[in-house]
């Protein structure tokens, strides 16, 4: 079982759609979670991140993260084209442990 | 702020050939570097990592080496290049807050 799990898509939704993102993981010690953009071709860049259970929002996008289930979400909510982009869960137990990626969800909204 | 350089963009190399990719970071001081590979429905590989000049832990056995000759600079090498090399490599720092990673713009490497 890897330790965490990302379904890969493709995610395919109509412009201002609510879109729902979503990783499990099987390791209890993660503490730190994190959502990267990536674009074709290009590295991923930190959308958002959370420590520990609950909700944290930014704009158009929320991350929400369930310790007792050991299950994350990133929404977003109004999706727009240039949302269009793979989207990778990271988490890390924090103190200098090394961070754990998912294999990235392809997100394409229509216009 | 931090700024991550990487070059060259794109390399096609012939398999057997060497490896030389070059990182270089702005904007801080004795970061932690970290080099990863992205491998088509694979995800992020985590390849080498270090904490300071000369330091260079591996976390998978295989044909690359990394050094880090200076504080802002991390090489990521190969004496002979096999087809499996393949891939986006990204070189990373580790943030100050909770170990998040800050990418650069990635190599994409082809061996043929």
């Amino acid at each position: 079982q890897k330790e965490v799990e990302q379904d890969p898509g493709p995610l395919s939704v109509p412009e201002g759609a609510i879109v729902s993102l979503n990783c499990t993981y099987s390791n209890s010690a993660f503490q730190y979670f994190m959502w990267y953009r990536q674009y074709s071709r290009k590295g991923p860049e930190l959308l958002m991140y959370t420590y520990s259970s609950g909700n944290k929002e930014d704009g158009r996008f929320t991350a929400q993260v369930d310790k007792s289930s050991k299950y994350i979400s990133l929404f977003i909510r109004d999706s727009q084209p240039s949302d269009s982009a793979t989207y990778l869960c990271a988490m890390t137990s924090g103190g200098y442990q090394k961070v754990t990626f998912g294999t990235g969800t392809k997100l394409q909204v229509i216009p | 702020s931090q700024t991550i350089h990487q070059w060259p963009a794109t390399l096609v190399q012939p398999v057997g050939s060497p490896l030389s990719l070059e990182c270089t970071v702005e904007g801080t001081s004795n970061p932690n570097l970290y080099w990863y590979r992205q491998a088509a429905g694979r995800g992020l590989q985590l390849l080498f990592y270090s904490v300071g000049i000369g330091q260079i832990s591996s976390e998978v056995p295989q044909n690359l080496s990394a050094s880090r000759p200076q504080d802002r600079q991390f090489i990521l090498s190969s004496k002979k290049l096999l087809l499996s090399d393949s891939g986006f490599y990204l070189c990373a720092l580790m943030g100050e807050a909770y170990n998040e990673q800050f990418f650069g713009p990635g190599t994409r490497l082809t061996v043929l």
